[in-house]
């Protein structure tokens, strides 16, 4: 039973416009959200997160929106730029610290 | 730091071998974890550990097990290798603590079972 899916298995973006990356969650009990960001033959690498109590969070280029009531949440990469190119999980957990995963997305940024 | 690392970076064993995936953190972290990706699929909780000596059950168990005898090592066996267990396995870890949600992950073992 796959509680974080990930719908959208690729995206391709301009370089320069807005790649958005979308993530739905089935475990109301989940009280944080991540997304990493995956190079191949790399391990994954943390991105952003957010908790529950928020709806959006910002980090430089990268924002997560998240609706509790949609069980939904997004990524948001603008400007995207050739190295955002990747594969992005959405992962969400509770408080025993263990976290599932989505199927991630594979972003490309084309020149 | 070196972080979490892992080795070794590839493997091919035959079915019905064993070996052992090394996992090392030098953060002095509490939690870590063992992961394994398919093609297409997202990552699977294999085992996971809250400390020196407990470790527990993850979504995927079957076909493995772990020892967890040091803070920084976490070992993950294979004892029948079935061609089932061709994956890339990843080790993570993560602090104990509100707020620490974040795990570290090491690059990865690339396993074949033929």
């Amino acid at each position: 039973d796959q509680q974080v899916k990930q719908n959208s298995p690729s995206l391709s973006v301009q370089e320069g416009r807005i790649s958005i990356l979308n993530c739905d969650y089935t475990n109301s009990m989940f009280d944080y959200f991540l997304w990493y960001k995956k190079y191949p033959a790399e391990g994954p690498t943390f991105l952003i997160s957010i908790s529950s109590i928020k709806d959006k969070n910002e980090d430089g280029r990268f924002t997560v929106f998240l609706n509790k009531s949609a069980k939904h949440l997004s990524l948001h990469i603008v400007p995207s730029q050739p190295g955002d190119s990747a594969v992005y999980f959405c992962a969400a957990g509770s408080n025993d610290y263990k976290l599932s995963f989505g199927a991630g997305t594979t972003v490309t940024v084309r020149a | 730091n070196a972080g979490v690392t892992q080795t070794p970076k590839f493997r091919i064993l035959k079915i019905g071998q064993s070996m052992t995936l090394q996992c090392t953190q030098d953060m002095n972290h509490n939690y870590m974890y063992w992961y394994r990706q398919d093609p297409g699929m997202g990552l699977k909780l294999i085992y996971y550990s809250v400390g020196a000596g407990i470790t527990d059950k993850g979504e995927v168990p079957n076909g493995y097990n772990v020892s967890r005898s040091t803070t920084e090592d976490f070992p993950l066996r294979l004892e029948l290798a079935a061609p089932s267990q061709t994956s890339v396995y990843f080790c993570a870890s993560t602090p104990l603590g509100w707020g620490s949600n974040e795990q570290y992950f090491g690059p990865g073992t690339r396993l074949t079972v033929t």
